[in-house]
């Protein structure tokens, strides 16, 4: 089930700088979507969603973009902080299921 | 802050054995799930359940496979008969509204099932 993908296992950026995680789907019908982060041994913690209606939502330091022409979208972190350092999840729901569909996670570093 | 809570943290159950694996939701949602992960793979769904009953299976929660919510407060998780390839973490979710905008599931610490 390749419907959302993160092409980058992995991504380190140095503390104060920008991070930016990536995600693409293919299924036309997910009108939500969500970023999770994940710790060691934890489950994944919700961090900000955006609905397809919308191209960019923002909270605090994190940044969402959707790019649906291109079923795309992008988690912004500014600036980075070492507790930033993380497994990020990308997920997309549509309205007529419950059921979320997970990327395979992009690992960030933040280096003090 | 309200949170879903798991029990146990850790199951080590032999092959053929039944397991339940419980949680308890955030105390005002209505949508319960179970999502799985094997090593190294991704997230993914298992069940949703929603007004007592299974709103939506994934073809992983096969007949071994069962929930229940035997009071106002637990939703569980039963395999019947445990296989190797069971073996994964197993995260509980909740949310509270479905639709109008609000998709958010939050989810437990999760129950890391080991079968041998």
């Amino acid at each position: 089930d390749q419907q959302v993908k993160q092409n980058s296992p992995s991504l380190s950026v140095q503390e104060g700088r920008i991070s930016i995680l990536n995600c693409d789907y293919t299924n036309s019908m997910f009108d939500y979507f969500l970023w999770y982060k994940k710790y060691p041994a934890e489950g994944p913690t919700f961090l900000i969603s955006i609905s397809s209606i919308k191209d960019k939502n923002e909270d605090g330091r994190f940044t969402v973009f959707l790019n649906k022409s291109a079923k795309h979208l992008s988690l912004h972190i500014v600036p980075s902080q070492p507790g930033d350092s993380a497994v990020y999840f990308c997920a997309a729901i549509s309205s007529n299921t419950g059921k979320l569909i997970f990327g395979q996670g992009t690992t960030l570093q933040v280096k003090p | 802050e309200p949170e879903v809570t798991q029990t146990p943290s850790h199951q080590v159950t032999q092959m053929g054995q039944e397991v339940i694996l419980r949680c308890v939701p955030i105390s005002n949602h209505l949508y319960f799930y179970w999502y799985r992960q094997i090593l190294g793979q991704k997230v993914e769904f298992l069940v949703s359940f929603y007004n007592n009953e299974i709103s939506e299976k994934s073809e992983i929660f096969d007949d071994q496979f069962s929930v229940e919510r035997p009071d106002g407060s637990n939703f569980t998780l039963k395999i019947r008969s445990t296989k190797l390839e069971d073996s994964a973490m197993y995260f509980c979710a909740s949310s509270n509204l479905r639709g109008r905008g609000s998709y958010e599931q939050y989810f437990g610490p999760g129950t890391r099932l080991t079968v041998t």
